[in-house]
């Protein structure tokens, strides 16, 4: 099985600063995708990044990056100039590479971006 | 944005009333899934369906029950809804092997 943790329950960062969130996962499998998911308040979950396994290549979407460590076993997020926009909870979520498409998720972060 | 619905939004009901949450995409996924999430917690995932006629339960036991006759529609019901019940109600869907779970905005049910 497949476990997702997210060791910050909660961080917060000033407006413009750069902030990283922690993930770490357990897996036995070698082909698999790792994500990062926004929720803000009373608002929709989507998607913020996405990283193939098997690229070593670190994914980024504009001001979003991660830093995938596949031997630790490591998939932190990095915003950049954050914006008060970013306030939300942040999922890591891991998925393996198969039919179903199953998620596995973390706990969550909760960010808060202070003017 | 995804294009996929829940409705209602918001539900307050009493204990014992029969309910049926809605979710519904327009993505011709064949993967769909239910979520439960308290507020600020994770997710529990708690049905998923491959395709039309194909439900499974997930890891998080519930006295909910789902079906899937058409491949855009993965309606939840809960035949008796009680105060534990009450929580947020996530429905996603996905289609190739890897592609992302796009998410519902999700209905919040409060049981009286």
């Amino acid at each position: 099985a497949q476990t997702v943790t997210q060791s910050q329950p909660e961080m917060s960062v000033q407006e413009a600063e750069t902030v990283t969130l922690s993930c770490t996962y357990d897996t036995s499998e070698n082909n698999y995708y790792l994500f990062w998911y926004k929720q803000p308040p009373s608002r929709q979950m989507i998607l913020v990044i996405r990283q193939e396994a098997y690229k070593q290549q670190n994914a980024t979407e504009n001001r979003f990056s991660v830093n995938f460590q596949k031997a630790a076993k490591s998939f932190s997020l990095k915003i950049s100039d954050s914006q008060l926009g970013d306030t939300a909870m942040y999922f890591c979520a891991f998925m393996i590479n198969n039919a179903g498409n199953m998620l596995t998720f973390g706990g969550g972060t909760r960010l808060m971006v202070k003017p | 944005e995804a294009d996929i619905y829940q409705t209602p939004r918001y539900l307050v009901i009493g204990t014992g009333k029969k309910i049926t949450l809605e979710c519904s995409q327009t993505m011709g996924h064949d993967k769909m899934y239910w979520y439960q999430q308290d507020p600020g917690m994770e997710l529990h995932l708690i049905h998923y369906s491959y395709g039309v006629n194909s439900t499974e339960k997930g890891d998080l036991s519930s006295e909910s029950t789902v079906s899937r006759i058409r491949t855009e529609h993965f309606p939840l019901t809960l035949e008796s809804a009680r105060p534990s019940h009450t929580s947020q109600y996530l429905c996603a869907s996905s289609s190739n092997p890897g592609e992302t779970q796009y998410f519902g905005p999700g209905t919040r049910l409060l049981v009286l």
